[in-house]
């Protein structure tokens, strides 16, 4: 079963400060994304990795960072959070091309205060 | 790019009743397309994954249906029961190039008492 864990399923950050949020995947897969989940957005890209070491942007980039150290983690970065980027952030996993499924995790509520 | 619409947002049937949700597309290059099923307080769930080649796909109490010629995915769900009750969402990507997903706005669909 392929597995996506996302950490820290909760977080409550202030103006300002910096934020990570990290995912990892047991799968081997290439491609990972961070999606916001918004009231009446949906899911929005930010970044996604085709491997280690790359980072793209996405459809909503301002703001965020991204970092893929190894095939296995990537990690978001907000390096001054603001009340705006309150949301539910969610990772996925999916190996390249075809009609290969993409893997979510459970999402990581975020909230600046 | 890609751009998905999703209705209705909102949902609500009786125990048993079928329902249908649509979204529409407009890339023509669109190829594989994904029904993902979303719980409170979970991930996405992969409900259904659809080849550009097959316009029917059936699955557990409901079946996807791909319509080409308009541009349209919809998934109908027949009986609805409580299991049932979630945000679903529709996700499009293209046949080549990008590996990435556009997703619809979801709709959350839940069961009158």
């Amino acid at each position: 079963e392929a597995a996506v864990t996302q950490s820290p399923r909760n977080k409550v950050a202030v103006t300002g400060g910096k934020v990570t949020l990290s995912c990892n995947q047991t799968n081997n897969h290439n491609n990972m994304y961070w999606y916001r989940q918004d009231t009446g957005h949906g899911l929005r890209l930010i970044h996604y990795s085709y491997g280690a070491g790359s980072t793209e942007k996405g459809d909503i980039p301002d703001g965020y960072k991204a970092s893929r150290p190894s095939q296995e983690n990537f990690s978001l970065i907000l390096e001054l959070a603001t009340p705006s980027q309150t949301s539910v952030y969610f990772c996925a996993s999916g190996d390249v091309g075809g009609v290969t499924e993409v893997f979510f995790g459970k999402g990581t509520r975020l909230t600046v205060v | 790019g890609e751009q998905v619409e999703q209705r209705p947002p909102h949902l609500s049937v009786r125990e048993g009743d079928s329902a249908v949700i649509i979204c529409t597309y407009t890339d023509p290059n669109s190829y594989y397309f994904f029904w993902y099923k979303q719980e409170p307080g979970a991930g996405l769930q992969l409900l259904m994954k659809v080849f550009s080649s097959t316009e029917i796909n059936e699955g557990q109490g409901f079946t996807v249906l791909l319509n080409k010629k308009d541009k349209q995915l919809s998934l109908n769900l027949t009986a609805a029961h409580p299991g049932d009750s979630a945000v679903y969402f529709c996700a499009v990507r293209p046949g080549t190039g990008s590996n990435r997903l556009t997703f619809g706005k979801g709709t959350k669909f839940s069961l009158i008492p």
